[in-house]
């Protein structure tokens, strides 16, 4: 299907480890959303880019978190010297434009031993 | 950003219709009324938005009060497949990012 894409689907990692979880928006989709999803809670946003350009991060919890888009399509988000904190789903969602409904991927579930 | 309050969880019955509530008392002119789902392992779905006036889709029917301070959402035949946790959400279509800020959400439990 042409949905949007998000890999790997499960990812382990030791405290400290960086990782890097990748998502590939559905094509021609200009807007792409991070969100953070702790067990039992809904999402919670994280940043936004609108093609290449991030226009929000206000929702990045610490300056571990740093996220991509060079070429306006596939995006990364890495995070650095990871905390048990820091497990969780992390969903991508990609829309026409800001205001046009979001599709969202299946996520990644991290786990941070 | 405007709060919504939804009940933690509903029941029903398979192939009967489901009245999921949302109230938003401080909603402002401009917010639109989303709602999303999730189903289990899943990310959310979009599933219907709305302003002011009553909307349908294939998925759902959306019914705004008239003072919009609250919404209810109508799945008309409920099946096992619309068990998930449903999330009304308001997002103001201007000066937005477009970030969709959830809540917790009511869970849905359909019994066949």
């Amino acid at each position: 299907g042409a949905g949007v894409s998000q890999s790997p689907r499960y990812k382990v990692a030791k405290r400290g480890q960086d990782v890097a979880l990748r998502c590939d928006p559905i094509s021609g989709h200009v807007s792409l959303f991070w969100y953070q999803q702790a067990l039992g809670q809904g999402p919670e946003f994280l940043t936004y880019f609108q093609n290449e350009a991030q226009l929000d991060k206000s929702g990045l919890p610490s300056d571990r978190f740093f996220a991509e888009r060079p070429e306006g399509s596939v995006s990364t988000l890495k995070i650095q010297r990871t905390q048990q904190e820091d497990s969780a789903v992390y969903l991508c969602a990609s829309s026409l434009g800001q205001v046009q409904p979001q599709h969202f991927g299946d996520g990644t579930r991290l786990s941070i031993l | 950003d405007a709060k919504t309050t939804q009940p933690n969880s509903m029941e029903s019955n398979e192939e009967e219709p489901v009245h999921l509530p949302c109230n938003h008392s401080t909603i402002s002119g401009t917010d639109y009324i989303h709602w999303y789902r999730q189903l289990p392992s899943q990310g959310p779905e979009y599933v219907i938005h709305g302003l002011t006036s009553n909307v349908n889709n294939r998925m759902a029917s959306l019914a705004i009060a008239e003072d919009r301070k609250s919404s209810t959402l109508i799945l008309h035949r409920a099946t096992l497949r619309d068990a998930a946790v449903y999330y009304c959400i308001l997002r103001r279509d201007s000066g937005n990012t477009g970030k969709l800020i959830f809540g917790q959400g009511t869970t849905l439990q359909v019994k066949p």
